[in-house]
């Protein structure tokens, strides 16, 4: 069954920091790739996915995530933080399998500092 | 944008009661899910459900858990006999074809006391 890991379950940083999240799975086979995230209050918003082609995907609020199919990875970036990305985050990974359910990380908690 | 909701945002109830959890997918999906996040963990899988059937459950879709579709916009999971270990974040998500992206509803918090 596949595994998705986060090791980072909160991270710190000022305003116009940059940015990774890491993002490891487990599973042999082809995935499509997720990176939700949650803002205080709020529900699971898709940030960006990767089905196939570039390994560079682009998402919404200048986020962009790179599939490393070698490491099993799927990090997070953004190149300088605002405030308003205080958030959790939240990888998940689908199989190609034939099954349906996303299998997610444990999240990582986000704290942007003004 | 269509978003997918849910009612109640918070429902507390006392063990061994019933509740329904209600969700309304975006109107042209075809695929529904639930999805349970309990506090302190990760968002699990429950249970998928396409054309009136269930597609795929997980192990902790047991026999207290049913999903509905009753009329043509309302999904449900009913929890038949609340545990105190079912207390948690409830997601409803929706997709439009089968392994395209899932769109997640803001969530009941159920509570059993």
């Amino acid at each position: 069954a596949q595994s998705v890991s986060q090791h980072n379950h909160h991270v710190i940083l000022s305003e116009a920091a940059s940015l990774e999240l890491g993002c490891n799975y487990s599973y042999g086979g082809t995935v499509n790739l997720f990176w939700y995230v949650q803002y205080p209050g709020q529900h699971l918003q898709l940030l960006l996915k990767y089905f196939s082609g570039d390994p560079l995907v682009k998402g919404i609020k200048g986020f962009e995530a790179e599939f490393i199919k070698s490491k099993f990875s799927f990090n997070l970036r953004k190149p300088s933080v605002q405030w308003s990305d205080t958030a959790e985050y939240f990888c998940a990974v689908k199989t190609n399998f034939g099954n349906e359910k996303l299998t997610f990380g444990t999240g990582t908690r986000l704290t942007i500092i003004p | 944008e269509p978003e997918v909701t849910q009612t109640p945002s918070h429902q507390v109830t006392q063990m061994g009661q019933e509740v329904i959890l209600r969700c309304v997918p975006i109107s042209n999906h075809l695929y529904f899910y639930w999805y349970r996040q309990i506090l302190g963990q990760k968002v699990e899988f429950l249970v998928s459900f396409y054309n009136n059937e269930i597609s795929e459950k997980s192990e902790i879709f047991d026999d207290q858990f049913s999903v509905e579709r009753p009329d043509g916009s309302n999904f449900t999971l009913k929890i038949r006999s609340t545990k105190l270990e079912d207390s948690a974040m409830y997601f409803c998500a929706s997709s439009e074809e089968r392994g395209e992206t899932q769109y997640f509803g803001p969530g009941t918090r159920l509570l059993v006391l």
